[in-house]
């Protein structure tokens, strides 16, 4: 059980395009997720917190308006890269949390983002 | 300012040994401590995961051990195996935020 699933698992794309990358929980409702980035040989960074019906809290320093994150309903999540850049590349990565507080958080196999 | 300190970068561990990785936080508000496996190209995975109100926690060949006092938790691996080498991540966070992980530990084990 617990499967997130993130869609697609690789994009190339061209530099001003907007991408759409989906995260849905399969098994459970997910009352909140998670929107990571991880560079190469790096940890994974918060971007944004998002809820289910409300708008997403994004980190410091994350643009907003660049990265748009939706949570429409309980199992699905999609973060739009808008107007990407060759610096938008990397790894993007959902993570889950099942309702309830102290429930572990489950994530995605991620998302490579290669914008040229 | 980073909340969670992972040591070390970088390990190497023969076939059969321990591997040991260990984590330090900051914030005494955190309350729930995994460690997540992640495959090149991968998501992480939850390997194991402890509450502040035990001291050890024991799943296999995978072991926390929990020092509240010393705000330190650490990773052993018994018997370690070439498919156990991957990068690892220590986390922390309180209950409904997110994770915050440590820069992670790559393990190569070799046969």
């Amino acid at each position: 059980g617990a499967v997130v699933s993130q869609h697609p698992s690789w994009v190339i794309c061209k530099s001003g395009t907007s991408v759409k990358i989906e995260c849905r929980s399969l098994d459970f409702q997910a009352t909140t997720m998670f929107w990571y980035r991880q560079f190469p040989k790096q940890s994974l960074m918060l971007m944004a917190t998002s809820n289910e019906g409300s708008k997403a809290t994004y980190e410091q320093g994350v643009e907003k308006d660049k990265f748009l994150i939706n949570h429409a309903s309980l199992t699905l999540s999609t973060l739009t890269v808008t107007s990407a850049h060759p610096e938008d590349s990397s790894f993007y990565i959902c993570s889950a949390q099942p309702g309830g507080t102290g429930q572990p958080q489950h994530f995605g196999d991620g998302t490579r983002l290669s914008i040229l | 300012q980073q909340q969670v300190k992972q040591s070390p970068q970088s390990l190497i561990v023969q076939k059969g040994g321990i591997s040991i990785i260990n984590c330090a936080y900051e914030n005494t508000a955190f309350d729930y401590f995994p460690w997540y496996q992640q495959f090149p190209g991968k998501g992480p995975a939850l390997l194991i995961a402890i509450r502040p109100d035990v001291s050890e926690k024991k799943e296999g060949r995978f072991t926390i051990s929990f020092n509240k006092s010393a705000k330190q938790f650490s990773l052993h691996i018994m018997d370690s195996q070439p498919g156990d080498s991957a990068t690892y991540f220590c986390a922390a966070n309180q209950a409904g935020t997110a994770l915050i992980f440590g820069k992670g530990t790559t393990l190569s084990v070799s046969s």
